[in-house]
């Protein structure tokens, strides 16, 4: 069975620049969390999504953070303007149950 | 919300030492518990879970009881290899169950060295 797949595994933009991440989950799996996970820390999250609904994005900031899963499958998690304190890993996980199973991660750098 | 506290580290041992790392927990109801490891540049990978009071869950050598008791989750391994050089983080949901279990709330972390 395949994992959770993220895309791109690394970015480095300048800071005020616009970015974008890919998360495709575990096949059949309705619920999707976007977390992120800053150096030294666990990771928080950001938005959760039941099919293609967001049902918690209390954590997101929603001034420059967007997310979107159409169809109730992939899903994009957008940036813009990044900030250097943007600067983190960025986690996607899946679950249809109470075990969230996580993608290998984005890990963004703002210069 | 539900909270986990998890022992400060770094922990550094020598191949073939015993590990625990303790995790405390505090929870409304009796959610799954879980340990996740980290291994550099990676992502989170499941470790193992537990489901109910005395509960252990095990995996790769690692076990962890569900102590209802003392709401503790530890993580021991009898003989650690450097392979198991990673992070270690014990989590547990936010959500009471159902169909939907909330976010997973994570301990700081917990980093382990082994020297051969």
């Amino acid at each position: 069975e395949a994992g959770v797949v993220q895309s791109p595994r690394y970015k480095i933009i300048e800071k005020k620049q616009p970015v974008a991440f890919w998360c495709n989950p575990i096949s059949g799996h309705n619920t999707l969390y976007w977390y992120l996970q800053n150096l030294g820390q666990g990771p928080e999250l950001l938005i959760r999504y039941e099919n293609e609904e967001a049902v918690d994005d209390s954590q997101l900031p929603k001034d420059r953070f967007s997310a979107e899963r159409l169809k109730g499958v992939d899903s994009t998690l957008k940036i813009q303007p990044a900030e250097l304190g943007d600067s983190a890993v960025y986690l996607c996980a899946s679950s249809t149950g109470d075990t969230q199973y996580f993608g290998p991660g984005t890990r963004l750098t703002v210069l | 919300g539900n909270s986990v506290t998890q022992m400060e580290g770094p922990v550094t041992l020598s191949e073939e030492a015993f590990l625990t790392i303790n995790c405390t927990y505090t929870a409304t109801g009796y959610p799954s518990l879980f340990w996740y490891v980290q291994y550099p540049g990676e992502g989170l990978q499941l470790l193992l879970k537990a489901t109910k009071a005395d509960d252990k869950g095990s995996n790769k050598g690692f076990e962890a009881t569900y102590r209802k008791e003392t709401t503790s989750f530890h993580l021991e391994k009898g003989s650690v290899q450097v392979s198991d050089s990673a992070v270690y983080f014990c989590a547990l949901p936010d959500g009471a169950g159902g169909t939907s279990y909330g976010k997973l709330t994570f301990g700081q972390g917990t980093i382990l060295t082994v020297h051969p």
